[in-house]
């Protein structure tokens, strides 16, 4: 199975863009990438997904490399609502509908 | 639109008792997932319906766990008996059920069990 590694925490200014970068040097040539995130007491929520495109939605930004290997969520404007943890998951094939969490990053947002 | 419903939101109940949850998905959406998120861990999938029908159940416990889906709409999670070790949240989430490979799963907030 495709795995991802992510870092384990990460920080960043109030009001400053965030990169939080995704590494999945395994991936197949049909698998999505999807971006999920956490809040404190919350189930995860989705916040963009996509397969070779750069991807742009009102919460963030997708970048993913030109050989797939890794991808980048952008959150434009961090707030400190973003704080959460956030999952770099690879769907198993067009096929599949299985998202497997890994850890994620941690996001800590500085007022 | 109402997202996923899942009650209660919290559970303490003593080892070798039963204990059930609740989900309520979306409407509409035809595949309900059922996870267990230890803490510090991402979920975990339990087990996966489309419809009334368990299409995933290899990860679920089948000694102790037990789920149904009646009507293919709202969604049962037992344990019986319940160990200490199944202390966590569990999650409930649904998603259309068209899209293989890009489909989008909708959280509810989760049942946080605890177990003494």
């Amino acid at each position: 199975d495709a795995k991802t590694t992510q870092p384990n925490s990460m920080e960043s200014n109030e009001e400053e863009p965030v990169h939080l970068p995704c590494n999945h040097s395994t991936i197949s040539g049909t698998d999505y990438i999807h971006w999920y995130r956490q809040l404190p007491s919350q189930g995860p929520e989705y916040v963009i997904h996509g397969l070779t495109s750069n991807v742009n939605n009102r919460m963030a930004s997708l970048a993913i490399a030109e050989d797939r290997k890794s991808s980048t969520l952008i959150l434009h404007r961090a707030t400190l609502r973003d704080a959460a943890v956030y999952y770099c998951i690879l769907s198993y094939g067009a096929g599949s509908y299985q998202l497997t969490f890994g850890k994620g990053t941690k996001l800590s947002v500085i007022p | 639109e109402a997202g996923v419903v899942q009650s209660p939101r919290y559970k303490i109940i003593e080892k070798k008792q039963p204990v059930a949850f609740w989900c309520n998905p979306i409407s509409g959406h035809n595949t309900l997932y059922w996870y267990l998120q230890n803490l510090g861990q991402g979920p975990e999938l339990l087990i996966r319906y489309e419809n009334e029908e368990a299409v995933d159940d290899s990860q679920l416990p089948k000694d102790r766990f037990s789920a149904e889906r009646l009507k293919g709409v709202d969604s049962t999670l037992k344990i019986q008996p319940a160990e200490l070790g199944d202390s966590a949240v569990y999650l409930c989430a649904s998603s259309l059920g068209a899209g293989k490979g890009q489909e989008t799963q909708y959280f509810g907030p989760g049942t946080r069990l605890l177990v003494l």
